[in-house]
């Protein structure tokens, strides 16, 4: 079982500030990675797979990178609305998803 | 409008069954992969189960290979979850998933529904 570890739990930020999220993998995914958002009482919701690629409807301020073991979730200038847990997951093999990253506001 | 509707949670007695079910409406369920995927209140995501739009490749998570079993009904856009020997580190809300693969990423979410174990 490929396990996934996401840093910080939790990431304290102002609005209009850049956030960045990493999370690892315990052996190579390649870039078959995908990050969600969930807010509270809310299903997740898809924003990045492919590592890198937004899914339909996504801000341009949500972009990812990397490939192997390492990965990022960057928000460029954070909103309101973007104040929610982020997960990350891999489905190279059967998929598990990382613990999970907090953003709230500072 | 794409909609994914879970049902059949519920309260169980642990050790009992319990089949999930959701309805499928507003894409062509048969193009797609369906899953799985639980969260425990206050935890975080786990995925359960996956099933291609064939049924012909099916995954499971080690924590419920050989008690749960996933299947779905094409004809009648519906996917399911047939739960079997259910423990209380099954309780969760239970999430009916559209997703690219059997095992890979979600594309769209249902609203979920809660199974409760306890006795």
């Amino acid at each position: 079982e490929i396990v996934m570890t996401q840093s910080p739990a939790t990431l304290s930020v102002s609005l209009g500030e850049r956030a960045t999220l990493s999370c690892r993998a315990s052996e190579s995914v390649s870039s078959h990675l995908a990050w969600y958002q969930q807010k509270p009482g809310q299903a997740p919701r898809l924003l990045i797979y492919g590592a890198s690629t937004r899914a339909t409807g996504i801000p341009a301020r949500f972009s990812g990178g990397g490939s192997g073991t390492e990965f990022t979730l960057t928000i460029s200038s954070l909103q309101s609305e973007d104040f929610a847990v982020y997960y990350c997951q891999q489905y190279n093999n059967w998929p598990s998803f990382g613990p999970g990253t907090k953003v709230h506001i500072k | 409008e794409l909609h994914l509707v879970e049902s059949g949670g519920g309260l169980v007695q642990p050790g009992r069954s319990l089949r999930l079910s959701c309805a499928a409406s507003g894409f062509i369920f048969d193009d797609y992969a369906m899953q799985w995927v639980r969260q425990a209140p206050g935890k975080g995501l786990e995925w359960v189960s996956g099933i291609s739009w064939d049924s012909g490749s099916v995954g499971y998570a080690d924590s419920v290979k050989g008690r749960f079993t996933i299947s779905r009904d094409n004809a009648k856009n519906s996917l399911y979850l047939q739960m079997n020997s259910l423990r209380g580190e099954d309780t969760a809300f239970y999430y009916c998933a559209k997703a690219n693969g059997a095992g890979s990423h979600v594309w769209d979410w249902g609203q979920g529904t809660l199974v409760t174990v306890s006795s």
